[in-house]
């Protein structure tokens, strides 16, 4: 089965501090997409930041990067100088070679003045 | 600014009272989806369409129904609400190519509560 693991249901970062969470997931496919996605209280979700499989290099925008170990399947997300408006749910998921998304479960992310 | 409309924002019904949710889009995707997310959980895929092709999910319930007009609306009929209904509908979009990355792109969502 394909599946996408985020085993931080909840994480906390002190303002201005770099914090990472952690997605893996399980697939046969060798071709497929990844992405953070980040829904705020207002609860309108939109990307973050996608990773090529086939890309070695790992994706960065601004202050989000991600860590992308094709090998071990795992696909974190870092966060550095955290702000108080990165607080929200962050959804990993991949597309596994298709037109549909599989979503992790989540990690609620606060931000601590 | 091309965007995914979802009207109305939020819907209150009956029990058992039909209900339609309404999505558009300006951003010309040929792929469109339907997702139900309850609370603190993950968006639950019930179908998409993949320009005129329907594709309902396995354990989409049959009260969910789906109407795809032309390129920009795509509606959600849910033909016999229950209370386990009550949810936010999330539309989103994608433009799928062979070879593409499927980004989807959401929008605001219409919260609905049966009563």
């Amino acid at each position: 089965a394909q599946t996408v693991t985020q085993s931080q249901p909840e994480m906390s970062v002190q303002e201005a501090e770099t914090v990472t969470l952690s997605c893996t997931y399980d697939t046969s496919e060798s071709d497929y997409y990844l992405f953070w996605y980040k829904q705020p209280p207002s609860r309108q979700m939109i990307l973050v930041i996608r990773q090529e499989a086939y890309k070695q290099q790992n994706a960065t925008e601004n202050r989000f990067s991600v860590n992308f170990q094709k090998a071990a399947k795992s696909f974190s997300l870092k966060i550095s100088d955290s702000q108080l408006g990165d607080a929200a749910m962050y959804f990993c998921a991949t597309n596994f070679g298709n037109e549909k998304l599989t979503f992790g479960t989540g990690t609620r992310l606060t931000i601590i003045p | 600014d091309a965007m995914v409309i979802q009207n109305p924002r939020y819907q209150v019904t009956q029990f058992g009272k039909p209900v339609t949710l309404s999505c558009s889009q300006t951003l010309n995707h040929n792929v469109m989806y339907w997702y139900q997310q309850k609370s603190s959980q993950a968006p639950k895929l019930l179908f998409h369409y993949y320009d005129k092709d329907f594709n309902n999910e396995a354990d989409t319930p049959d009260n969910f129904q789906s109407r795809r007009p032309n390129t920009s609306f795509c509606f959600l009929d849910i033909r016999s609400p229950g209370l386990g209904d009550t949810a936010m509908y999330l539309c989103a979009t994608s433009r799928d190519f062979p070879g593409g990355q499927n980004e989807q792109f959401f929008g605001p969502g219409t919260r609905l509560t049966v009563l």
